[in-house]
């Protein structure tokens, strides 16, 4: 069975600091990757992912992420952190391609100060 | 419209209402999926549809109840829900599962329900 977990449910940064988020998966063979955002009363939007290849993927808005295969782990990164990236990260795994399955990690709330 | 879009964005009903949620894509996709937002937990993906074929259901209670008419629309059926059933009800589609490969999921903004 695939599963993720996102470890910090509330992340606080000044606007212009970096910011990572951090995911971990549990899957057995290697798996397709995906982050998205969900803005208030939004749907999810993709940010990036990862199916294969180079494992740092660069996304939209300057986001980037790094599958790590010994850590289990595709966390996100930005540099520099805009006070529009307030919203909710959620990372997600997709193992078993039979029909599509995605699981979601809990989410990550980010609240950015100015 | 281009993108994912669904109807309506808030709804509330009571308990003994029959209501229906629409999905419509405009992208092309073969595989349509409803997924089930509450507070504090993980999305769960309650049903997916393949060229307009059910292929999952995730134990989801029978008051909610699919339909798939073609491969770009996409309806959930409700009837008889309980307040715990209130959440964010996300429609998505992608092109597909062949092959074995993994196609990207794109959401629509969702339906808001309440139930009372």
């Amino acid at each position: 069975a695939q599963s993720v977990t996102q470890p910090d449910i509330h992340i606080t940064v000044s606007e212009g600091a970096s910011l990572e988020l951090r995911c971990n998966y549990s899957y057995g063979a290697t798996p397709y990757l995906f982050w998205y955002v969900q803005s208030p009363g939004q749907g999810l939007q993709l940010l990036l992912k990862y199916f294969s290849g180079d494992t740092l993927v660069q996304g939209i808005k300057g986001f980037e992420a790094e599958f790590k295969r010994s850590q289990s782990s595709f966390n996100l990164r930005k540099p520099s952190v805009h006070w529009s990236d307030a919203a909710e990260y959620f990372c997600a795994v997709a193992g078993d391609t039979s029909y599509g399955k995605l699981t979601f990690g809990q989410g990550t709330i980010l609240t950015v100060h100015p | 419209e281009t993108g994912v879009t669904q109807t309506p964005r808030h709804l509330v009903m009571g308990m003994t209402n029959k209501k229906s949620l629409k999905c419509e894509q405009h992208l092309g996709h073969n595989a349509m999926y409803w997924y089930k937002q509450s507070a504090k937990k993980p999305l769960e993906l309650m049903f997916v549809y393949s060229l307009e074929e059910r292929v999952e259901n995730n134990s989801v209670p029978s008051r909610f109840s699919p339909e798939c008419p073609n491969s770009s629309h996409l309806f959930l059926h409700l009837h008889t829900l309980q307040p715990e059933d209130s959440a964010l009800y996300l429609c998505a589609s992608s092109q597909g599962f062949s092959g074995g490969v993994q196609e990207t999921q794109y959401f629509g903004p969702g339906t808001r329900l309440l139930v009372l």
